[in-house]
């Protein structure tokens, strides 16, 4: 069971670049979220979704493009890359929260450069 | 007012110390609570779930206080191996997270 894989672990942009961060899940959580974290930081909520087909923004969406044409899939896309997405990327999912099976799981991370 | 908030620390301990961090959210609609373990340049990974009634797992104790729109996490004995960023989570139909509080505990 891989849980939430995110790929890739590390990359460089540079400044006007495009880019999309992959995230799957294989255990079939209707919940997927995407997160940032700036160094010694805590995360910022970027887009979440609670079902194929629905995505809704978080605190700070500008910047990023997401869909969910799957249950499994959620990518995170950069059209224009700046240096203020420097960052570090956390995909995660849960099940329906308010069921008390709300626990996120977590993806290992990307660390994304613009420079 | 940020939607989640919490002490800023960090937290310089000596091992056996009791420790606590506390959170404040600002939308009392509020349905769940939940304090994360970061350790760094890892994952946050779940520590335990705040519940009304206040709930203990070994040495970590977890309050909620809805009126004041609080929540708590005790640490008693702290350990070498409890140095990390304690993470308070509030959902409120999705997952928003606070800043992180860091402890560090020495020997």
């Amino acid at each position: 069971n891989a849980g939430v894989t995110q790929t890739p672990k590390f990359r460089i942009l540079k400044i006007g670049q495009s880019m999309t961060l992959q995230c799957a899940q294989d255990m079939n959580h209707n919940y997927m979220y995407w997160y940032r974290q700036d160094p010694g930081m805590g995360l910022k909520l970027i887009y979440y979704s609670v079902g194929a087909g629905i995505t809704d923004k978080g605190e700070v969406p500008n910047g990023y493009n997401v869909s969910r044409s799957t249950t499994e899939d959620f990518p995170l896309r950069l059209e224009l890359a700046a240096p203020s997405q420097t960052s570090v990327y956390f995909c995660a999912s849960s099940l329906n929260p308010g069921t008390g099976e709300e626990k996120l799981f977590f993806g290992s991370g990307t660390q994304l450069s613009v420079l | 007012r940020k939607e989640v908030e919490q002490d800023p620390g960090p937290f310089n301990v000596p091992e056996g110390a009791t420790v606590a961090f506390n959170c404040t959210y600002s939308n009392s609609a509020s349905q769940s609570f939940f304090w994360y373990r970061q350790d760094c340049r890892k994952e946050p990974k779940l520590l335990m779930s705040v519940y009304s009634s206040g709930n203990e797992d070994g040495r970590f104790t977890a309050q909620l206080n809805r009126a004041s729109q609080y929540i708590s996490l005790l640490i008693r004995d702290s350990k070498l191996s409890d140095s990390a960023t304690y993470l308070c989570v509030v959902n409120l139909n999705d997952m928003r997270f606070g800043a992180g509080t860091r402890l560090t505990v020495k020997p």
